[in-house]
């Protein structure tokens, strides 16, 4: 079945110790997303990949960064983890829009709950 | 800029009971998308409706339906004769027309705990 795919579901790490959590789709979808979630708040984007193209929210902190290397893999790399990064990370995907449709449904993968020490 | 609220932070229903999620939101945009998502306990979003600004019909599903109204601005949520694997927390979500046409992420509303007890 086409899917979102994250790995790892949970990853603990210490505090400064860059992280990098995966995606991967078989969707063939054109934009990825990478959402934070923290516990009981909604998903917060972070940035996303139109095809090679990447757009970073305003808020998004520095600490933040991403990479796609081809079109099925994104990955979302935490350079110095803080305590306040702890979250679940859901990693989203779309087609890419067309005239008819400017927007089109994302897919959620089923998110890395990540734990800082 | 957009806003999605959904006012109900937590709602509790004995199974069988018919329960409305409400979601109101704001856009300066006149084509605009939005969406319901369920979250279960294990992480996952899971995608139940899209709809565009263009289109007030509303939408039944089974057990579910969506009421759509442009002049409150609102987007509801109704689960008819509620399970107890309808338990989630629920997002309503907003997607404005990125300009030039491009993909724009989700402003989600803070979601609505629903617990239907047995």
């Amino acid at each position: 079945d086409a899917m979102v795919i994250q790995n790892p579901r949970y990853q603990v790490t210490q505090f400064g110790k860059p992280v990098t959590l995966s995606c991967s789709q078989t969707l063939n979808h054109n934009v990825m997303y990478w959402y934070q979630q923290k516990s009981s708040q909604a998903p917060k984007l972070l940035f996303h990949y139109y095809d090679k193209d990447f757009n970073n929210e305003a808020d998004t902190p520095d600490n933040f960064q991403s990479r796609r290397p081809n079109t099925s893999f994104c990955f979302l790399d935490i350079r110095s983890p803080g305590l306040g990064d702890a979250a679940m990370y859901l990693c989203a995907t779309s087609r890419v829009p067309g005239v008819a449709a400017p927007t089109d449904t994302q897919y959620f993968g089923p998110g890395t709950r990540l734990t800082v020490l | 800029a957009q806003k999605v609220t959904q006012a109900q932070t937590e709602i509790s229903v004995v199974e069988k009971e018919d329960v409305t999620l409400d979601c109101v939101y704001e856009t300066r945009d006149t084509t605009y998308y939005l969406f319901w998502y369920k979250q279960p306990p294990s992480g996952e979003l899971v995608f139940l409706i899209r709809r565009n600004s263009f289109d007030e019909q509303n939408e039944i599903s089974g057990r579910y339906s969506w009421n759509f109204q442009k002049s409150t601005s609102s987007f509801n949520f109704t689960i008819t004769a509620s399970q107890v694997v309808d338990s989630a927390v629920y997002f309503c979500a907003l997607s404005e027309m990125y300009s030039g046409g491009g993909a724009d992420g989700l402003t989600f509303g803070k979601g609505t705990h629903l617990i239907i007890q047995p």
